[in-house]
């Protein structure tokens, strides 16, 4: 069975500054997915990043990026220069593509950035 | 981008009454939909998966006598919480998917906040 651990309940950092999510994942597959998704006071689920297994890069979108480490099934978040609107919990994520889909989410972060 | 309609946002009911929650996929056609229940404070948990025109598949510990799911249609499934309970409280979200994307996108709906009294 597959599991996601997020060992950080909660962090708080101040503004601006760069704080790290982790995550690490355990299966034994060799193709799958890997998320993270915000969700906010609203609790609306947003996709943040996704990383594929089969990639060596390191996906980045604007502030977040990720530190894939597939041998250590690692998969931590990097936000830079942290703003008020990043404060939400976030969720690590896994999928498997073409069995059954399903995504399954780690406990979660709870991140609240200090102005 | 792709939107999925979730209804009601929130919704208060007697102890013993059914409620039905729908989803909807505005501008794609959902093969399959999620249904997932969120505590208080905690991850979401997955309930069940239904694909379009078929049963539900759903995860263990589940009662699906109780959640009852309908996928229909490509665009609308639904899940009914029959006879519901305190206990039957929660924050149940929707997420619509399409095999046929190629980035594997999942669009969540804003959720339902179910309170029995």
């Amino acid at each position: 069975a597959q599991t996601v651990t997020q060992s950080q309940p909660e962090m708080s950092v101040q503004e601006a500054e760069t704080v790290t999510l982790s995550c690490t994942y355990d299966t034994s597959e060799n193709n799958y997915y890997l998320f993270w998704y915000k969700q906010p006071p609203s609790r609306q689920m947003i996709l943040v990043i996704r990383q594929e297994a089969y990639k060596q890069q390191n996906a980045t979108e604007n502030r977040f990026s990720v530190n894939f480490q597939k041998a250590a099934k690692s998969f931590s978040l990097k936000i830079s220069d942290s703003q008020l609107g990043d404060t939400a919990m976030y969720f690590c994520a896994f999928m498997i593509p073409n069995r059954d889909d399903k995504i399954i989410f780690g406990k979660g972060t709870r991140l609240h950035i200090l102005p | 981008g792709a939107v999925v309609s979730q209804h009601p946002s929130w919704v208060i009911c007697k102890s013993g009454t059914s409620v039905k929650i729908e989803c909807r996929s505005l501008d794609f056609q959902a093969t399959t939909m999620f249904w997932y229940r969120q505590f208080p404070k905690q991850s979401l948990m997955l309930m069940a998966t239904s694909n379009e025109g078929s049963k539900a598949t759903y995860e263990q510990g589940v009662e699906k006598d109780k959640f009852l799911i309908n996928h229909a249609s490509l665009t609308l499934s639904t899940l009914t919480v029959t006879s519901a309970h305190p206990e039957d409280s929660s924050f149940y979200i929707c997420s619509a998917h399409q095999s046929l994307f190629s980035d594997y996108g999942y669009t969540f709906g804003s959720g339902t906040r179910l309170t029995v009294v």
